[in-house]
């Protein structure tokens, strides 16, 4: 069936590393991608998201890319700190249904 | 600026009580959504709707009810509580269903004895 999943399902990086959280997907379909952050005894937070007509896209010390021919998404943080210590969803939409989520990796920061 | 609030925080119940979550948003989004979140899962999707007084079935309907009367809420109703209804409950809203980003409420946690 459509899936969305994630390599790890943990990562520990030290504070001031890069981070590179995996996620692979199943539906050629899927147009639209999103990343979210979700802390302890929160919901979910939009990080940033990409459409299937772009390679890359950059926010604030993060980045998203995208590689359609393996269906893969990555998600890189740049400089981690403690407060990005949390566990990142990815998120598809195939061809404008709802969005299915993947399981989930949690990012523990040590410093 | 309050988003999208979800009450009540917590919530105990016992098995067959019947108890309804309140989601609220103040961005005039057109989108409601219901999901819960289980241990080592991602979010599954119970039921959303499309705009005021219209809703449908997402992966995971069975044993719930909803209703959207007024556009900025979305009511989800639990008749008869069953164990496996024990979960997390978000609420989230968006412009449209794809391509947008769902905006989260920061959830319900529900428990069924």
């Amino acid at each position: 069936g459509e899936s969305v999943g994630l390599h790890l399902p943990t990562l520990s990086v030290q504070e001031g590393d890069n981070s590179i959280i995996n996620c692979a997907y199943s539906n050629s379909a899927s147009d639209y991608f999103i990343w979210y952050k979700q802390e302890s005894g929160k919901g979910p937070q939009f990080i940033i998201d990409i459409r299937s007509n772009m390679d890359k896209r950059q926010g604030q010390r993060v980045t998203v890319l995208l590689n359609k021919t393996v269906k893969h998404l990555s998600l890189q943080i740049a400089a981690t700190q403690p407060g990005d210590s949390a566990v990142y969803f990815c998120a598809e939409t195939p061809a404008g249904t709802a969005l299915i989520f993947g399981k989930g990796t949690t990012l523990s920061v040590s410093s | 600026n309050a988003g999208v609030t979800q009450t009540p925080k917590f919530r105990v119940l016992k098995t067959g009580q019947s108890m309804t979550l309140l989601c609220a948003q103040d961005m005039n989004h057109e989108y409601m959504y219901w999901y819960r979140q289980d241990p080592g899962m991602g979010l599954r999707l119970i039921h959303y709707s499309v705009g005021e007084g219209t809703t449908a079935k997402g992966e995971v309907p069975d044993g719930y009810n909803v209703s959207r009367l007024k556009k900025q809420n979305f009511l989800l109703g639990l008749e008869s509580a069953a164990p496996s209804q024990t979960s997390v409950y978000f609420c989230a809203s968006s412009y449209h269903r794809g391509n947008q980003p769902q905006h989260f409420g920061d959830g319900t946690r529900l428990s069924i004895l």
